[in-house]
């Protein structure tokens, strides 16, 4: 089975702090990406990338950038995080195919 | 707990009914649909996806109904059981990217 993992369920942080939240898959898949997901709204794509060192913005990706160095891996880092970015963070991997397979997500607030 | 679900339409069924829940899709270029199942702080889970070329697919207790000339797609549950209490939402690939367009959901409870 694949698996995706995300490195905290939970985060509380600062207004101004940076925040890194990363993802790990274990299938080889060569696309990733970072959604986040609110009330009453769809999930909406921040990031895809479609292979190590490449990337592409989403639909909202302002405040936000990412970082894949290896393969299994892509981070969502918050530069400078605030009240509007608490959100439920959910990365997903798919292969070449188009089944999307996600993580548990990352419940982050803001203060 | 989970918040993603506050504001969600729900579908409330009987144990042991059949369950259908309804999804309109809004772009003519997609060609490939999924329906996720996600619990109460958990991610989404894959239940069951269909390609444009068919109007049906069925799985495990789960159908999947695709209806092209209205852009509307179905997921059919049968004899719902409690574990299948979720938001449910679904997923629209646009031929040839990597763009899906998700679905708010639709909140499903299982009376016993």
């Amino acid at each position: 089975d694949v698996k995706v993992t995300q490195s905290s369920r939970y985060l509380v942080k600062r207004t101004g702090e940076k925040v890194f939240l990363e993802c790990v898959q274990d299938m080889d898949h060569e696309n990733m990406f970072w959604y986040r997901q609110d009330p009453g709204l769809g999930l909406r794509l921040i990031y895809f990338s479609y292979d190590v060192k490449m990337k592409e913005k989403g639909d909202i990706p302002e405040g936000y950038s990412v970082s894949r160095e290896k393969k299994e891996r892509f981070s969502l880092i918050l530069e400078s995080a605030s009240t509007n970015q608490t959100s439920m963070y959910l990365c997903a991997s798919r292969s070449q195919g188009y089944e999307q397979f996600f993580g548990p997500g990352t419940r982050l607030t803001v203060l | 707990g989970e918040s993603v679900g506050l504001h969600l339409p729900t579908l409330s069924v009987q144990e042991g009914d059949n369950s259908i829940i309804n999804c309109a899709y809004s772009n003519s270029a997609s060609d490939y649909f999924i329906w996720y199942k996600q619990e109460s702080g958990k991610g989404p889970q894959f239940i069951i996806d269909i390609r444009s070329n068919m109007d049906k697919r069925q799985g495990q207790r789960v159908t999947v109904l695709l209806n092209k000339t209205v852009k509307h797609l179905s997921l059919q549950i049968a004899a719902t059981q409690p574990g299948d209490s979720a938001v449910y939402f679904c997923a629209e690939n646009i031929s040839g990217t990597y763009k899906y367009i998700f679905g708010t959901g639709t909140r499903l409870k299982v009376l016993a």
